[in-house]
């Protein structure tokens, strides 16, 4: 079956502006969450969305949101980019809300000039 | 707060030795602990886990040890081999919350 799958898988921004990243989870996957991955900080956790409601969230500023459709792809949106949102954005789909093994996409480059 | 520290951030072993990968937290209400792969470009896959009534976990050359006294957590890979190339992380949870991942350590394998 297909996995998770991002798009856009690189892009660049300037400062200022705002994306929004894409993220279908693999079928039949209910819950979507999304870690950002910089050097030397590992993979901090987002948010984490279960049947469209918002379950849980990590500690990113506002500028950072996402939400889910009733078909559980998922977005999420970064608004007034700064350099140091340059990263790699994962998204990991899984059955069920909560621990559990994780299956990520592959990512979506974001380099902010 | 780094409630998971993985303190090596690069390892080199010689292919055939074993591989021994470190992880430490400090969070008591974690119960379950994962281990992930990541190739370049590539998102990371999922190895092996283990939960917090567990002490071991065996699967083919991947061996999760978990020491919850000492809030320590070690992945071996034996024998190790080219492939196994990547970045590893750890990542532990407390019950029906969201997965926290260590930095990852960069394993090189050596012909």
């Amino acid at each position: 079956k297909a996995g998770v799958t991002q798009t856009p898988r690189y892009l660049i921004k300037t400062r200022g502006q705002q994306v929004t990243l894409s993220c279908s989870p693999i079928s039949g996957h209910r819950s979507v969450s999304w870690y950002q991955q910089t050097p030397g900080q590992g993979l901090q956790f987002l948010f984490e969305y279960f049947s469209e409601t918002q379950r849980n969230k990590g500690n990113f500023p506002g500028r950072f949101s996402g939400r889910q459709f009733s078909n559980s792809r998922s977005e999420m949106n970064v608004s007034t980019l700064e350099l140091g949102d340059s990263a790699l954005y994962l998204c990991a789909s899984s059955l069920r809300q909560g621990p559990g093994e994780l299956f990520f996409g592959e990512g979506s480059r974001l380099t902010v000039l | 707060d780094q409630q998971v520290k993985q303190n090596s951030p690069s390892l080199s072993v010689q292919e055939g030795r074993i591989s021994i990968l470190n992880c430490d937290y400090t969070n008591s209400m974690f119960d379950y602990f994962l281990w992930y792969k990541k190739y370049p470009a590539e998102g990371p896959t999922f190895l092996i886990s283990i939960s917090s009534i567990k002490d071991k976990n065996e699967d083919g050359r991947f061996t999760v040890f978990l020491n919850k006294s000492a809030k320590h957590l070690s992945l071996h890979i034996v024998p190790s081999q080219p492939g196994d190339s990547a970045v590893y992380f750890c990542a532990a949870s407390p019950r029906a919350q969201k997965l926290v991942f260590g930095q990852g350590t960069r394993l090189t394998i050596n012909p």
